[in-house]
């Protein structure tokens, strides 16, 4: 089974509107995070957010906020007033146990991109 | 803001042929790490490094890859006899080492390797 799934090959939306980037996730172990990254074309890794198992809120980081939901294993990226810069690949990102130092699963990512 | 390092951006190398890719990570970080991406594929782990030992490797790091620390600041992957499917982009990470799940990994921006 796939740790991290992301449904959304693409997605498409207006500059200033808010999008949702789908992300669904499969583990046993009660100790996970959730990592969102962003790579623009140059190919970077950019971290955006993360969300940990036992965090009782929605992590926030600016514009970007994480939707958890625990019980349907999903931690979907919210991006509010999307701008031109928005417009890359998105990747989820599960680590898990407690340690920080384990390896990360990444989904197969979803590609933005914001119209003007 | 400190960063991972990783030299060249884009190498180019014929099938067969030995390279290694270079990787400066941040110098008080204590792990260490490869993955790649296959172009439009999602990021792949390949190994782990801690304590001057390979910590975890996955199926894919076969005995064609190797990582050392030659001199206590540079961290090398190695792949012996290049194939046409190693074409990816690999990215380097390193981690503090602190024991919170919070923290993720500070990528590298990537290499390109062409294998032709």
């Amino acid at each position: 089974a796939q740790k991290i799934t992301q449904t959304q090959p693409g997605m498409f939306v207006q500059e200033k509107e808010a999008v949702t980037l789908d992300c669904t996730y499969d583990t046993s172990d009660p100790s996970y995070g959730l990592f969102w990254y962003k790579q623009p074309s140059s190919g970077e890794m950019i971290f955006l957010i993360y969300q940990g198992s036992y965090d009782q809120q929605n992590a926030t980081e600016g514009r970007y906020s994480l939707n958890f939901q625990k019980a349907r294993k999903s931690a979907n990226l919210v991006i509010s007033a999307s701008q031109l810069g928005d417009s890359a690949m998105y990747f989820c990102a599960m680590r898990e146990g407690v340690y920080n130092f384990n390896k990360f699963y990444f989904g197969s990512g979803t590609k933005l991109n914001v119209k003007p | 803001e400190p960063e991972v390092t990783q030299t060249p951006s884009h190498q180019v190398t014929q099938m067969g042929q030995e390279v290694i890719l270079r990787c400066v990570p941040i110098s008080n970080h204590l792990y260490f790490y490869w993955y790649r991406q296959i172009l439009g594929q999602k990021v792949e782990f390949l190994v782990s490094f801690y304590n001057n030992e390979i910590s975890e490797k996955s199926e894919i790091f076969d005995d064609q890859f190797s990582v050392e620390r030659p001199d206590g600041s540079n961290f090398t992957l190695k792949i012996r006899s290049t194939k046409l499917e190693d074409s990816a982009m690999y990215f380097c990470a390193s981690m503090t080492g602190h024991s919170l799940l919070y923290y993720g990994y500070t990528f590298g921006s990537g290499t390109r390797l062409t294998v032709v």
